[in-house]
């Protein structure tokens, strides 16, 4: 079946412009989530769906980012006005519905460079 | 809060020689404990989990982990390192039975298997 992806896979902005990278679930997967990895540093979480609800955004490390799921499927995470320090690994997860063991399952990545 | 120290940032065996990856965590509640493994240019990948269940876990290719309460260690072993178990290694610890999602990640373990 098919897993979490990403796209794009890689991308190169110049710093100030604004970037939006997009993750599809698993299909049925109730909860997204979204990781930044920077390099060499574990994933370190940003931001929790349940449904089309966010739930959590306690990770996110300024205003310029922002994330919504308006529809409980597909996310997007966007990032305004992007600065060299925004360079890292982007990753969305997905988890089965509420209930069971929060499993996640992750996508490829999106590995976003700031020049 | 929850969190987990990887005491090791890179451990080096010999092919067919026992793998040894520490992990400590803290945690309020009690936790859920996983260990993850990261190919380059591959997704995370679960390799096992602790739930409240067994404390012994054993998960994909052969590795298990011992959930230690009382040291509050949940180090992963291998009895003989293969070549493909090169890789970068993430201990994650969550909170998810006490309504917190998210999962935090240690700062990883590379592996390195000497032919």
């Amino acid at each position: 079946g098919a897993g979490v992806s990403q796209s794009p896979r890689y991308k190169v902005a110049k710093r100030g412009q604004d970037v939006a990278l997009r993750c599809d679930p698993i299909s049925g997967h109730v909860s997204l989530f979204w990781y930044q990895q920077a390099l060499g540093q574990g994933p370190e979480f940003l931001t929790y769906f349940q449904n089309e609800a966010q739930l959590d955004k306690s990770g996110l490390p300024s205003d310029r980012f922002f994330a919504e799921r308006p529809e409980g499927s597909v996310s997007t995470l966007k990032i305004q006005r992007t600065q060299q320090e925004d360079s890292a690994v982007y990753l969305c997860a997905s988890s089965p519905p509420v209930g069971a063991y929060n499993e996640q399952f992750f996508g490829p990545g999106t590995r976003l460079t700031v020049l | 809060a929850q969190s987990v120290t990887q005491l090791d940032s890179h451990v080096s065996v010999s092919e067919g020689t026992p793998v040894l990856l520490r992990c400590n965590y803290s945690s309020s509640y009690s936790p859920s404990l996983f260990w993850y493994v990261q190919h380059p240019n591959k997704g995370l990948q679960l390799l096992l989990k602790y739930t409240s269940a067994a404390t012994l876990v054993k998960g994909i290719n052969g590795f298990e982990a011992e959930f230690k309460k009382s040291e509050t260690s949940f180090h992963l072993t291998k009895p003989s390192a293969h070549m493909s178990d090169a890789a970068e290694y993430f201990c994650v610890v969550s909170d998810w039975g006490f309504g917190n999602e998210k999962l935090t990640f240690g700062t990883g373990t590379r592996l390195t298997i000497i032919p």
